[in-house]
C-alpha cells in the first residue's frame, strides 16, 4: 500500500523559512515523479511544484517560483519542500503526492494526508 | 499559464441522477486531463486520468471524455457517497493548474 507521510508544518512568522518533508513507502520511490500541492483552508487545490524521478525536470507555480525549492533523496525515499520568504498567503495544507512514472504530461496518483503551514505574526 | 474553468461551481442532485461536470482549458491540452474528488477533511483521490481512463478501483459509474479544451466528468447514477468536491487538473504544461472545483451535494 502506498503511504505518503508529510511532516514539518507549523506556525511561522512572515519572512521566515520552513522545510517540509515527505516519507514515501509501499512503492519504488525512485521510479516515480513527485509533487507538492497546497490548499488554503476552505479553498481549492493549487499545484505548487513537481520533480521527476531523476531530478532532471522541476517545475513551480508562479506564486512560489524563486522562494520555494523542491528536492528529493531517493536513497531515503523522501521528498522535500524548502520554503523561504514565507507570506501570509502561503498558509495552507501542503500535500505530498506521488505522480506517474513520467512528470511531463503525467498525473498525480496518490496523496498524503497533508501538513498545515500557518504564516502569521 | 493554462487556466482551467469548471462548471457549475456547485450542484445538487438526487440519488440515481446522471450528473455531468464540465472543465474547460484556456488552450488545447490534448488529453492531459485528470479528475479528482475530495471529501471534507480528506485528501483528494484520483478518479480518471488521460481524460477518459478510469483509475483502478473507481466505480464504473464514473466516466470522462473530451480532448483539446473541453472535458466532461459524468456520474451515470449518483450515489450518496459521491457527495464531494470535484477538481480537474491539466498536466500538459507547467504549472499544472487545477480547476476551481465543483461541489456536488446529494438532495
Amino acid at each position: 500500500e502506498v503511504q505518503l507521510v508529510e511532516s514539518g508544518g507549523g506556525l511561522v512568522q512572515p519572512g521566515r523559512s520552513l522545510r517540509l518533508s515527505c516519507a514515501g513507502s509501499g512503492f519504488t520511490f525512485d521510479d516515480f515523479a513527485m509533487h507538492w500541492v497546497r490548499q488554503a483552508p476552505g479553498q481549492g487545490l493549487e499545484w505548487v511544484s513537481g520533480i521527476s524521478w531523476n531530478r532532471v525536470f522541476i517545475g513551480y507555480a508562479d506564486s512560489v517560483k524563486g522562494r520555494f525549492t523542491i528536492s528529493r533523496d531517493n536513497a531515503k525515499n523522501s521528498l522535500y519542500l524548502q520554503m523561504n520568504s514565507l507570506r501570509a498567503e502561503d498558509t495552507a495544507f501542503y500535500y505530498c503526492a506521488k505522480g506517474s512514472t513520467t512528470i511531463r504530461r503525467g498525473f498525480i496518483v496518490n496523496w498524503g494526508q497533508g501538513t498545515l503551514v500557518t504564516v502569521s505574526s | 499559464d493554462i487556466q482551467m474553468t469548471q462548471s457549475p461551481s456547485s450542484l445538487s442532485a438526487y440519488v440515481g441522477d446522471r450528473v455531468t461536470i464540465t472543465c474547460r482549458a484556456s488552450q488545447s491540452i490534448g488529453t492531459y486531463l485528470t479528475w479528482f474528488h475530495q471529501k471534507p477533511g480528506k485528501a483528494p483521490q484520483l478518479l480518471i486520468y488521460a481524460a477518459s481512463t478510469l483509475q483502478s478501483g473507481v466505480p464504473s459509474r464514473f466516466s470522462g471524455s473530451g480532448s483539446g479544451t473541453d472535458f466532461t466528468l459524468t456520474i451515470s447514477s449518483l450515489q450518496p457517497e459521491d457527495s464531494a468536491t470535484y477538481y480537474c487538473q491539466q498536466s500538459d504544461s507547467t504549472p499544472y493548474t487545477f480547476g476551481q472545483g465543483t461541489k456536488l451535494e446529494i438532495k
